[in-house]
């Protein structure tokens, strides 16, 4: 059975670097879209980014180059490097695999907590 | 990319039949076969519950059926269950190779 699993999320100054690991198992990694969403203390889903499996990637707009997703096939990883984290990054951060374009296996969250 | 527009809530009794919309532009919803809808129970990841607008994956429920007509997808739970008291959300491809979600809607079943 197909899963993901999240970590590297916790508390950061404004202003600092995290960087957010999912790993995958049960499935081909290499062979699937990898992406990553996330969603703030009582808001809606917001989807940042996604990379294909030879590594191409593609962002949301807004945020403007802070955020760098990246895998690493071998280790059946996917990463979502975050730097100059302001309070309003503050949420719960999914990896998801993408198949026919929908989100068809998630991850149970990373918590990033942007604090001074 | 603005969010795709669902109402804040939707409420029926047990057995009844309610209907989600999801409301986008030709970039995204109008534009392409690619809707899914997300359900999602409160402090729970998202599970789809249906791709490519219309096609439920296994597991789902068939009292859950979707649809689309121009810019806007719909979502129908029928038979409702308590169960299916949660969260729920559209997510659409989008002419820049993005995705959008919509913004969500809480369902109660009173």
């Amino acid at each position: 059975q197909a899963q993901l699993v999240e970590s590297g999320g916790g508390l950061v100054g404004p202003g600092g670097s995290l960087r957010l690991s999912c790993g995958g198992s049960g499935f081909i990694f290499s062979d699937y879209f990898m992406h990553w969403i996330r969603q703030a203390p009582g808001k809606g889903l917001e989807w940042l980014a996604y990379i294909s499996g030879s590594s191409g990637d593609i962002y949301i707009e807004s945020l403007k180059g802070r955020f760098t997703i990246s895998r690493d096939n071998n280790k059946n990883s996917l990463f979502l490097q975050m730097n100059r984290l302001t309070v309003d990054d503050t949420a719960v951060y999914y990896c998801a695999r993408g198949r026919r374009g929908s989100l068809d296996v998630w991850g149970q969250g990373a918590m990033v907590t942007v604090s001074s | 990319q603005s969010a795709l527009t669902q109402p804040a809530s939707v409420a029926g009794s047990p057995g009844q039949s309610i209907t989600i919309s999801c409301t986008g532009t030709g970039n995204d919803v109008g534009g392409f076969e690619f809707v899914s809808w997300y359900q999602q129970h409160p402090g729970k990841a998202p599970k789809l519950i249906i791709y490519e607008v219309t096609n439920r994956p296994s597991g789902t429920s068939n009292r859950f059926s979707a649809s689309k007509s121009g810019n806007t997808a719909s979502l129908t739970i029928s038979g409702l269950q308590a169960e299916d008291e949660a969260d729920y959300y559209c997510c659409s491809t989008t002419s820049i190779s993005t995705y959008v979600f919509g913004t969500g809607t809480k369902v109660t079943v009173l």
